[in-house]
């Protein structure tokens, strides 16, 4: 039974550059929900896709944005890097009758 | 005030004792309890999850809920120095998809 898978693991962008990242969803998920995490924070929620369309939004700007594909893989694209945006990018993947969510591994993103 | 409170730590305590992390929250409409450990340099791994009052055992872990004091915990019998890590709380609200999350407390067992 796979697992949450994310790629890359590792990536450094120079400020002002765009990024792609992506999530495939663990096995039977059908939701998919990103999180950005600062060093020595928890997570904070970016936005959450279910059935291809953005369900819930956090408190980030439009520079990120999102996009879920029928196969319930998904993409988080982040526009006009700031140094601020280096962090910990998590991918959760859940099935949309429950609450758990489940964590990939993380892409780790450093702007220089 | 923060939505979910948790002290940094770090708890260190002895091979083999029990380690209690706390955990508060602010929003009485909260609905779902979750506990992640997280390794250093690692992803968060789902460990637990708790949405009734009361108590919900799982091996050596114990999660604990009381929604009237706005508490949530998580007691590890049987420390071992594997259980170091960061223990994160999680609570989702009514009516929210979105985990919101504690900074997390750092717990250290001394072999």
């Amino acid at each position: 039974d796979a697992g949450v898978t994310q790629s890359p693991t590792h990536l450094i962008k120079t400020r002002g550059q765009q990024v792609t990242l992506r999530c495939s969803p663990k096995s039977g998920h059908d939701t998919v929900s990103w999180y950005q995490q600062a060093l020595g924070q928890g997570p904070q929620f970016i936005f959450q896709y279910y059935e291809e369309e953005e369900r819930q939004r956090g408190n980030f700007p439009d520079r990120f944005s999102g996009h879920q594909f029928p196969n319930y893989s998904s993409e988080l694209n982040v526009n006009a890097l700031l140094l601020g945006d280096s962090a910990l990018y998590l991918c959760a993947s859940s099935w949309t009758g429950e609450d758990e969510q489940y964590f990939g591994p993380g892409t780790r993103l450093t702007v220089t | 005030q923060k939505e979910v409170e948790q002290n940094s730590g770090p708890l260190s305590v002895p091979e083999g004792a029990i380690a209690s992390l706390n955990c508060t929250y602010s929003d009485r409409g909260s609905q779902s309890f979750f506990w992640y450990r997280q390794y250093s340099g690692k992803s968060p791994e789902l460990i637990m999850f708790i949405y009734s009052n009361g108590d919900k055992e799982d091996g050596r872990f114990t999660a604990q809920l009381n929604k009237a004091s706005q508490y949530v915990s998580l007691l590890i019998r049987d420390s071992q120095p594997s259980d170091s890590a960061t223990y994160l709380c999680a609570v989702s609200q009514d009516s929210s998809y979105k985990l919101i999350f504690g900074s997390g407390t750092r717990l250290l067992v001394r072999p």
